[in-house]
């Protein structure tokens, strides 16, 4: 089964900080990865996905994601982030479920909080 | 377009009490999801259609739990009877393809249900 683990609850930044949220998952085959965002009171949108070719991917918003399939990871970064950031990520992963279908699988999210 | 609508929003209600969420995919989308969110647990998929027909409900935590999706427009989820353990926040997304394929599901704004 598939596995997705993100190593931190609650990150808080200033303005104009550099972010980087860690994402790791389990799985043994071939996989797809995708951050989710969901702003205060909105709903879960799509950040960025990763599905072959060049592992950096870059996003909405200025945000970009690392695969790094060595280490199992995929991070998510923004060289400086903004108020308008605060909110709540999910990275997710999903891979062939064994029924001829995929499924996605999220991590437990990590809250950011940006202070102007 | 109209996103995904979900209804109620918030829902209180006392042990023992039979609850039904709703859910209306956006018009086209031939997949439809349930996820529940806690804070222990984060997101887990309970239960997906397509095409209306339910294709894997390994998610559904026990028989109290029962989903249905009589058309491609409208789904209901349905706990009976309901427990304190059952708060939590329930999601429906829909998709074109399994979220693995585009990566993209498109979610709703939630239900936030409260078993006293």
């Amino acid at each position: 089964a598939q596995s997705v683990s993100q190593h931190n609850h609650h990150v808080i930044l200033s303005e104009a900080a550099s972010l980087e949220l860690g994402c790791n998952y389990s799985y043994g085959g071939t996989v797809n990865l995708f951050w989710y965002v969901q702003y205060p009171g909105q709903h879960l949108q799509l950040l960025l996905k990763y599905f072959s070719g060049d592992p950096l991917v870059k996003g909405i918003k200025g945000f970009e994601a690392e695969f790094i399939k060595s280490k199992f990871s995929f991070n998510l970064r923004k060289p400086s982030v903004q108020w308008s950031d605060t909110a709540e990520y999910f990275c997710a992963v999903s891979g062939d479920s064994g029924a001829g279908s995929y499924q996605l699988t999220f991590g437990k999210g990590t809250k950011l909080s940006v202070i102007p | 377009d109209a996103g995904v609508i979900q209804s109620p929003r918030h829902e209180v209600t006392e042990m023992g009490q039979e609850v039904t969420l709703r859910c209306k995919p956006i018009s086209g989308h031939d997949y439809l999801f349930w996820y529940r969110q806690t804070m222990m647990r984060g997101l887990e998929l309970l239960i997906y259609f397509n095409n209306n027909v339910p294709i894997d409900d390994s998610g559904m935590p026990e028989d109290r739990f029962s989903a249905k999706m009589p058309n491609a427009s409208f789904s209901t989820l349905k706990i009976q009877p309901s427990e304190p353990r059952d708060s939590a926040v329930y999601f429906c997304a829909s998709s074109f393809f399994p979220g693995g394929y585009t990566g993209e599901l498109f979610f709703g704004e939630g239900s936030r249900l409260t078993v006293l």
